[in-house]
């Protein structure tokens, strides 16, 4: 596609259910990023994918997070059980190999209740 | 570990004048990248500038500028002739050149309010 591709753009879900979040890179891009960003604070790093390596999972902030890549394109974030404090914008992003030209999506806005 | 401090929580600036967003980093790294993203209410982060450790002079795209001064770990955005549409929240970030990692690293953010 032409940019990166963020769903749902907004997701609200109860305490203790279940979420995933989808990211569609860029067409092409080997490298895909999972931010997290607070309400007042910078983006945070999750988890970083590059081709066939393993995943870059150091910012991950506990066992409840997950993320999968498959066939070296769309990613899930899974969030399971989910907490209040999980409430936040979720965004994506892709770049060309290690390249520093990096494409955000839009992000999905996470709200638990 | 590097760190990024965006001590402006807000920022404000009239129409078509001249503001500067303050940025310092820390690393004992040599060879690194340096942005400022623009955020605006759709969320989506675009990049304004970027800046090559190696480099001395400073980067410059339009209105855009930044001081870059690598000794003292500052990296500041100055928005000149500021525009309604720059109004956003503003990040700096830092990437390590060394290829171990390409993570972004941010700063917390300043948001820019423009005045008309």
């Amino acid at each position: 596609g032409a940019g990166v591709s963020q769903s749902p753009s907004n997701k609200v879900t109860e305490k203790g259910k279940d979420v995933e979040l989808r990211c569609d890179p860029i067409s092409g891009h080997t490298a895909l990023y999972w931010y997290r960003q607070s309400l007042g604070q910078g983006l945070e790093f999750l988890i970083y994918f590059q081709g066939n390596s393993a995943p870059d999972k150091s910012g991950l902030p506990s066992d409840r997070f997950s993320a999968e890549r498959t066939g070296g394109s769309v990613s899930t974030l899974t969030i399971q059980r989910t907490q209040q404090e999980d409430s936040a914008v979720y965004l994506c992003a892709s770049s060309l190999g290690g390249g520093i030209g990096y494409t955000f999506g839009s992000g999905t806005r996470l709200t638990v209740v | 570990a590097q760190t990024v401090t965006q001590s402006q929580p807000e920022m404000s600036v009239q129409e078509a004048e001249t503001v500067t967003l303050s940025c310092t980093y820390d690393t004992s790294e040599s060879d690194y990248y340096l942005f400022w993203y623009k955020q605006p209410p759709s969320r989506q982060m675009i990049l304004v500038i970027r800046q090559e450790a190696y480099k001395q002079q400073n980067a410059t795209e339009n209105r855009f500028s930044v001081n870059f001064q690598k000794a003292a770990k500052s990296f500041s955005l100055k928005i000149s002739d500021s525009q309604l549409g720059d109004a956003a929240m503003y990040f700096c970030a830092y990437r390590s050149a060394s290829g171990a990692t390409n993570k972004l690293i941010f700063g917390t953010g300043t948001l820019l309010a423009v005045q008309p």
